[in-house]
């Protein structure tokens, strides 16, 4: 079952602020809400991840609804190598040593124009 | 700082055949992690390990095995690959449950 909803792709001016939805209507109170991305060929990325409250980092900003039932990762100035398939994951923190890995959906692939 | 290294990067096996996939960390992880991406999907998990000596099944551990006979190191083996086994595998790394896990680069398998 898709714990997250999100576009299969996207396009950003580069320059501009790149702003990828998620949809995870179903999270409860223990599971945080992870950002990766993954360039072509290559490993994911970590970006950002966040529980209730909205964060920043030096890649790109975490917006999470009041309810958290939707987040939306921000590059702000982007770049022609943020172009990427981002993926939006919902982890519980507290599984007590059980399969926590991370359970990747499809992402959005995200194309940055010059 | 490597962080998380595979080896090998490519490698092509006929059917039948067997290989063993290196991961290695150096920023003393205790859980580790082996998943597969096929074209167009996502990540899936097939093993992990959370700590020397323990390996558990992910979403799809079948026709692989996998130890962790020192903390630095998972391998994953594959007794007999099938040509469904064509994949990139990717170890990742976590320093304990619930902490940020970082990926390598991968290793492309092609079983013809």
């Amino acid at each position: 079952d898709a714990k997250t909803t999100q576009p299969p792709s996207m396009d950003c001016a580069e320059g501009r602020a790149a702003n990828l939805p998620c949809n995870h209507s179903t999270i409860s109170g223990n599971e945080y809400v992870y950002w990766y991305r993954q360039i072509h060929s290559q490993g994911p990325q970590y970006i950002i991840h966040g529980l209730k409250n909205n964060e920043t980092n030096e890649m790109a900003s975490l917006i999470i609804t009041e309810d958290r039932k939707s987040s939306t990762l921000i590059l702000p100035h982007a770049t022609l190598r943020d172009t990427a398939v981002y993926y939006c994951i919902v982890r519980d923190q507290y599984s007590g040593g059980g399969a926590d890995g991370l359970t990747f959906g499809k992402g959005t692939h995200l194309i940055i124009q010059p | 700082n490597a962080g998380v290294t595979q080896t090998p990067k490519f490698r092509v096996l006929k059917t039948g055949q067997s290989m063993t996939l290196l991961c290695a960390q150096d920023m003393n992880h205790e859980y580790m992690y082996w998943y597969r991406q096929d074209p167009g999907m996502g990540l899936r998990l097939i093993h992990y390990s959370v700590g020397e000596g323990t390996t558990a099944k992910g979403e799809v551990p079948d026709g692989y095995n996998v130890s962790r006979l020192k903390k630095q190191n998972f391998l994953l083996g594959l007794e007999s690959a099938a040509p469904s086994q064509t994949s990139v595998y990717f170890c990742a790394s976590a320093r304990a449950t619930g902490n940020t896990i970082y990926f390598g680069e991968g290793s492309w398998l092609t079983v013809v």
